[in-house]
């Protein structure tokens, strides 16, 4: 099975503040991977998939780079709305996993 | 607007069953794979399984932690996904999600749509 790392799982941010979240592959999936957001009773909502294409509708603050074994999300200017988990999938083979998450917030 | 809607959640018993049923609407659910992803209390996500549409043989796919206790179905006519819980572990206490797959090829494998999920206690 793929494992999928996320660091930091735990990260303090003002408004305004540049976030960066890194997701780390145990083998190369290529480009297949997605992010998620997820706010506290919500479901989780897509915002970026192929590593780095946004997904209709979400804010162009939010940007995916990456291939292989190595992915970031970034947040170039943290808004009010952005303090959530956030959760990175490989869609490259059986099983599909997910990072253990990333939770931003407040500081 | 595409729906899912969870229900059939509650409290059962170790070694007891529950069926979960997923309500969609808003799209062609015929044409769609669909998967039930959980998040057991204060942990991450975990995908569950997928059942994949009638074009590709209504063919499913599963994680070894539920493989051989649960069975994912759908019901086309009625734009119904289920998952069939057997033999349930307090382990298996977790939200429930439905979510649909963008497409059918490996590089749509993701999760476009979610329902809100519903609530399965397994405990004594």
């Amino acid at each position: 099975d793929i494992q999928l790392t996320q660091s930091p799982s735990f990260l303090s941010a003002s408004v305004g503040d540049r976030v960066t979240i890194t997701c780390r592959a145990s083998q190369g999936i290529s480009s297949s991977l997605a992010w998620y957001q997820q706010k506290p009773g919500k479901a989780p909502k897509l915002l970026i998939y192929s590593a780095s294409t946004l997904q209709s509708g979400v804010p162009s603050r939010f940007s995916g780079s990456g291939s292989g074994t190595e992915f970031t999300l970034t947040i170039s200017s943290l808004q009010p709305e952005d303090f959530a988990t956030y959760s990175c999938q490989h869609y490259n083979s059986y099983p599909l996993t997910f990072g253990g998450g990333t939770k931003v917030e407040i500081k | 607007e595409v729906q899912l809607v969870e229900s059939g959640g509650g409290l059962v018993q170790p070694e007891g069953s529950l069926r979960l049923s997923c309500a969609a609407s808003g799209f062609i659910f015929s044409d769609y794979y669909m998967d039930w992803v959980r998040q057991a209390p204060g942990k991450g996500l975990e995908w569950v399984g997928r059942i994949r549409n009638k074009a590709n043989g209504i063919s499913t796919e599963y994680a070894a932690s539920v493989k051989g206790r649960f069975t994912i179905s759908r019901h086309d006519s009625n734009n119904f996904l289920y998952l069939q819980m057997s033999s349930l572990k307090t382990e298996d206490t977790a939200i429930y999600y439905c979510a649909r797959v963008r497409s059918s090829g490996w590089d749509g494998n993701y999760f476009d749509y979610w329902g809100q999920g519903t609530l399965v206690t397994v405990s004594s």
